[in-house]
């Protein structure tokens, strides 16, 4: 099974709304990101968040991060069509030296 | 833009082509990785080099060789390929690799479309 998996694997909302997607992990790591993918592109770093941390804000981005529960999530708050992407977390396992990605939620933003 | 450039953009090659995808990244990293992205599949680690020597080979068959001759630049060396190769293969660079103390974001090319005929 993945390190990390990103729930819901799509979701759909109207501009404007708030969306949440949320990333469950298996083990203990040494920091968590979030990571945007337009369709066939790179992906773009999101947001940074250490294990001694439990939330942190850029600009429209809210993410929390869970460390007993193994769970961390992703707001985006007044939500733009140009938000419309695919939205990777990727764990760093402690003592790994690699990224683990998840599968990610493909997000539309209809307007 | 993210500082990391990747060629070609899109490549179409036989089971028995030889052909190579260049990465390099503008950014002043220590660090430069090759993923591939398959339809349906979480991103797959492939390569890391760290300072120019390679560090993670995450069980790769051999028909991929990376090069890596300076900080700046990483190649993908491709060679009796299969289809089920085909795939987005991501360069990324950090300025530290991941699992040290100072890890930190990583920054993705655009990506090579792979296709093996």
């Amino acid at each position: 099974s993945q390190q990390g998996e990103e729930d819901p694997q799509a979701l759909s909302i109207q501009e404007g709304e708030n969306a949440t997607m949320n990333c469950s992990y298996k083990t203990s790591i040494n920091n968590l990101q979030w990571y945007r993918q337009n369709s066939g592109r790179g992906l773009v770093h999101l947001i940074l968040i250490r294990s001694n941390e439990r939330e942190k804000h850029s600009g429209r981005l809210r993410v929390t991060l869970d460390t007993s529960k193994k769970s961390s999530s992703l707001l985006i708050t007044a939500s733009r069509a140009a938000d419309t992407a695919s939205y990777f977390c990727a764990t760093e396992p402690q003592g790994a030296q690699k990224l683990v990605f998840g599968q990610g939620t493909r997000l539309t933003i209809n307007p | 833009e993210t500082g990391v450039t990747q060629t070609p953009r899109h490549l179409v090659m036989g089971m028995t082509n030889k052909k190579s995808l260049k990465c390099e990244q503008h950014l002043g990293h220590n660090a430069m990785y090759w993923y591939k992205q398959s339809a349906k599949k979480p991103l797959e680690l492939m390569f890391v080099y760290s300072l120019e020597e390679r560090v993670e080979n995450n069980s790769v068959p051999s028909r991929f060789s990376p090069e890596c001759p300076n900080s700046s630049h990483l190649f993908l060396h491709l060679h009796t390929l299969q289809p089920e190769d085909s795939a987005l293969y991501l360069c990324a660079s950090s300025q530290e690799p991941s699992g040290s103390a100072w890890a930190d974001t990583q920054y993705f090319g655009p990506g090579t479309r792979l296709t093996v005929l």
